[in-house]
């Protein structure tokens, strides 16, 4: 399969801005995601970046992708103890029906 | 809405022992998948079904088996359990032409 690769750990304090970053190998993809995963629960989709654009902002939540480099971020602004999670990057391609995940990332927010 | 849903949520098994997983959803999605979660590596895809009827192998498929029973339930069978097999399984399911995947809430599996 294709290669997604994550730091496995970030702890930032409470007010901070976190920033989250992804590799990954596949240069077809069409859409590269990220996911948010609750202790016990499946993962939630966050926001997601069509492979064309370099940039999307939503809310707190800003995805930069650097096609050239094949890396992706995701910053969390104002980061809050709430936001404590695991986060997934995933890319894939819809009509394709595959999706490749990395490993995941726990943020850890101190108060 | 029930959005997806799975059972059971945790189930111990011997080696060679036999089961199956169940997943239903209630969005009237096309499209099911089941996902595999392991330490360290992220979820990888076991079987997906693009459509009611219709099954294909994902990432790692072997020792697995599905059956898309109709459109609201793909269910995945361990026909002979294996402790390579202990993880935590997700069922999912989307629009065939949308990018969200909504994920149950997972079953975690151990086999001794």
């Amino acid at each position: 399969g294709e290669d997604v690769e994550q730091s496995l750990f970030l702890s930032v304090r409470e007010g901070d801005s976190s920033v989250i970053n992804c590799t990954y190998t596949d240069s077809s993809s069409t859409y590269l995601y990220w996911y948010k995963q609750e202790p016990g629960a499946g993962l939630q989709l966050l926001t997601y970046i069509f492979s064309n654009m370099d940039m999307k902002q939503d809310q707190r939540l800003t995805v930069l992708l650097n096609k050239k480099d094949k890396h992706l971020s995701l910053r969390i602004a104002d980061t809050q103890t709430g936001d404590s999670a695991i986060y997934f990057c995933a890319e894939g391609a819809i009509n394709f029906n595959k999706f490749y995940f990395g490993s995941g990332t726990k943020l850890n927010v101190k108060p | 809405n029930a959005g997806v849903t799975q059972t059971p949520k945790f189930q111990v098994l011997k080696t060679g022992q036999s089961m199956t997983l169940q997943c239903a959803q209630d969005m009237n999605h096309n499209s099911m998948y089941w996902y595999r979660q392991d330490p360290g590596m992220g979820l990888r895809l076991i079987y997906y079904s693009a459509s009611e009827g219709t099954t294909d192998k994902g990432e790692v498929p072997n020792g697995y088996n599905v059956s898309r029973l109709n459109k609201r339930e793909f269910s995945l069978r361990l026909e002979s359990a294996a402790p390579s097999q202990t993880s935590v399984y997700f069922c999912a399911s989307r629009w065939e032409t949308d990018n969200e995947q909504f994920f149950g809430p997972g079953t975690r599996l151990t086999v001794l």
